[in-house]
């Protein structure tokens, strides 16, 4: 499948902080990039995206940052709160949608 | 609102049984996933459709097949459920002019006994 790693699996911060999760991918064709957060027992949903046009989108405390180059993708929450603690998936920017392995954030009150 | 509505929330069934799995979507979306989620494995695509009778496989399809004979619906079918088949399964719809964002049921946890 298509090969796209996250790191790191686990982060812990405290409340307050702010949190990065990054994503390598190996297709250069590729132009759309998602975040999806999934909360404790709930369905994964969409929190954010970014287009390969821009290098940057910022919504309220989330960003993501696009390298093409490099050929990754961050996201960045700021001033963390307890209610982002959940667990967070990259995912290819291909039709088929595999997904990164996922990035398990706990914040700290 | 997008509804993508799998038919069990749980299902306990024993090992050698033929199992259904089904998903239903209501925004007229092309494409359609199935995954399993297991800890620490993420989400892994099984199966994907783009259209009514087109499939193709993900990273793991064996063990699994699947069947979209409506635009609405897309099947996962376990053959012969095995112990190691015992996950949480999702399934995600998304229109084809794209990619744009994936919708996703409420998942299915089977356990195979």
């Amino acid at each position: 499948g298509e090969n796209v790693e996250q790191h790191p699996s686990t982060l812990s911060v405290q409340e307050g902080d702010s949190a990065v999760i990054k994503c390598t991918y190996s297709d250069s064709a590729s132009n759309y990039f998602p975040w999806y957060k999934q909360e404790l027992g709930k369905r994964p949903q969409l929190i954010i995206d970014i287009r390969s046009n821009v290098g940057e989108k910022k919504d309220q405390r989330i960003a993501v940052t696009l390298n093409k180059t490099a050929k990754h993708f961050s996201l960045h929450i700021t001033e963390t709160q307890p209610e982002d603690s959940a667990v967070y998936f990259c995912a290819t920017p291909a039709y088929n949608l595999f997904f990164g392995t996922g990035t398990r954030l706990t914040v700290i009150p | 609102d997008v509804k993508v509505t799998q038919s069990s929330r749980y299902l306990v069934k024993r090992t050698g049984e033929k199992v259904f799995l089904e998903c239903v979507q209501d925004m007229d979306h092309e494409n359609m996933f199935w995954y399993r989620q297991d800890p620490g494995l993420g989400l892994r695509l099984i199966y994907f459709s783009y259209d009514v009778k087109m499939k193709e496989k993900g990273d793991i399809p064996e063990g699994y097949s699947v069947s979209r004979e409506k635009k609405e619906r897309f099947s996962l079918i376990l053959e012969s459920a095995s112990t190691n088949q015992t996950s949480m399964y999702l399934c995600a719809s998304s229109f084809s002019q794209g990619p744009t964002e994936a919708f996703f049921g409420q998942g299915t946890r089977l356990t195979v006994v």
